[in-house]
């Protein structure tokens, strides 16, 4: 099945400062990688999302990129905030014949310091 | 707000028990998925219901169940508990398979 690996499992910034958080996936098929922010009671919420046939997304401050060749893609939060502070996790669905069965990497906890 | 209603909040329980857990979809979303989230495991999926049918199953328990009925709200029923089954349980629900999901904000619970 779809394995997906995310990486750091840490990160800790400055205030305005870049964040950039990476994952591979095993699953040549998946066509699906959405991004998402759990805070601390609260359910994973979906911040920003690709599909298999676009290289980049942005959105505001939070951009995601892919790469299918090396099956990584990335999520990039640029001046961060330290209401961005939160758990992140990148997820995929690996397969047209999957449904919706994401699969989640192990999450990123990240730290923006005023 | 994400529009998933997820009750109850909290629930504790002894092991042995059975317990159900009720989700409800945002309006005009027909997909239900059901998520556990624990510290060893991370998120997993246990199981993804469309329009009442059942379409995806995961690494579900056969002491877990599931169904989702015709005004498309979900129930997870979880029996014969465990301790280890203490953990968050989430539901998202999506218009279609493939779509973007949208979660609740889940029932914690906790086994004694």
């Amino acid at each position: 099945g779809e394995n997906v690996e995310q990486h750091p499992s840490t990160l800790s910034v400055q205030e305005g400062d870049s964040a950039v958080i990476k994952c591979t996936y095993s699953d040549s098929a998946s066509n699906y990688f959405p991004w998402y922010k759990q805070e601390l009671g609260k359910g994973p919420q979906l911040i920003i999302d690709i599909r298999s046939n676009v290289g980049e997304k942005k959105d505001q401050r939070i951009a995601v990129t892919l790469n299918k060749t090396a099956k990584h893609f990335s999520l990039h939060i640029t001046e961060t905030q330290p209401e961005d502070s939160a758990v992140y996790f990148c997820a995929a669905i690996p397969g047209w014949t999957s449904y919706g069965k994401l699969t989640f990497g192990q999450g990123t906890i990240l730290t923006v310091h005023p | 707000d994400s529009g998933v209603t997820q009750t109850p909040k909290h629930l504790i329980t002894a092991t042995g028990q059975r317990v159900t857990l009720r989700c409800s979809p945002r309006s005009g979303d027909l997909s239900v998925y059901w998520y556990q989230q624990s510290l060893d495991q991370g998120l997993q999926f246990l199981i993804q219901y469309y329009n009442g049918e059942e379409r995806a199953k995961g690494n579900i328990l056969e002491r877990f169940s599931a169904q989702q009925f015709p005004d498309l709200h979900s129930e997870l029923n979880l029996s014969s508990l465990e301790l280890g089954d203490s953990a968050l349980y989430f539901c998202a629900s999506s218009v279609g398979q493939g779509q973007p999901q949208h979660f609740g904000d889940g029932t914690r619970l906790s086994i004694l």
